[in-house]
């Protein structure tokens, strides 16, 4: 198992423009979390899937953003009309049930709209 | 409303001597969890150290202990034996209702830690 994984690792994008990012958890584990980093600052928590359903999205997440997990296994992130203030590294996480639920997080895709 | 603090933008240490990074929290709460997450410059967070609030004992693992002092809401990471690979950002962060329905993580603003051979 090579951990969780993130693509792409960078994206630069226009504005007005819709990014999508990909995230492979850690095979085992059914709850994936997407946070969000601007410089300086501690990851901010975006969204949380149990498995394919999503249990819980921050007030941060407008309604220009939408994350899928369908399978219960990969996640997807969209942005669309991308604005300069999103631009961010965009990081995952991937945790099992159960003890102290310590989260396994990818490197991140830091996007850059110009 | 909950909160994680910690007040050292920045540190300095010399390799192979100990380093304190602060960390106070704020939460009404009495069920919760607090980890430290180090960030290196590849941008990947690593899961270091874990205090649940039940916890009597201080957490350790390897050269990472946790300093929890519950009465006064602090969870002090301490380094021993500081290496050069152990410069990075430091983040703390606290999940309330630990075991709950709520798993998010509030993270402090972070500590970058450099250490000087």
């Amino acid at each position: 198992d090579t951990g969780v994984s993130q693509n792409p690792r960078h994206k630069i994008t226009k504005r007005g423009q819709n990014v999508t990012f990909r995230c492979d958890p850690i095979s085992e584990h059914n709850r994936l979390y997407w946070y969000r980093q601007t410089l300086g600052q501690g990851p901010e928590f975006l969204t949380y899937f149990q498995n394919e359903a999503q249990l819980e999205k921050s007030r941060l997440l407008s309604d220009r953003f939408s994350a899928e997990r369908p399978k219960g296994s990969f996640s997807t992130l969209e942005i669309q009309r991308t604005e300069q203030g999103d631009s961010a590294m965009y990081l995952c996480a991937s945790s099992s049930t159960g003890g102290n639920e310590k989260l396994f997080f990818g490197s991140g895709t830091q996007l850059s709209v110009l | 409303a909950q909160k994680i603090t910690q007040t050292q933008p920045g540190m300095f240490v010399q390799e192979k001597e100990a380093v304190t990074l602060d960390c106070t929290y704020d939460t009404s709460d009495p069920s919760y969890g607090l980890f430290w997450y180090k960030q290196p410059s590849s941008g990947e967070m690593i899961f270091l150290i874990y205090q649940g609030s039940y916890d009597q004992q201080n957490a350790t693992e390897g050269r990472y202990s946790l300093n929890f002092q519950k009465a006064r809401k602090s969870a002090n990471l301490v380094i021993s034996a500081s290496q050069l690979g152990d410069s990075a950002m430091y983040f703390c962060a606290m999940r309330e209702n630990y075991g709950g329905a709520t798993n998010k993580l509030i993270f402090g603003t972070g500590t970058l830690l450099a250490v000087q051979p």
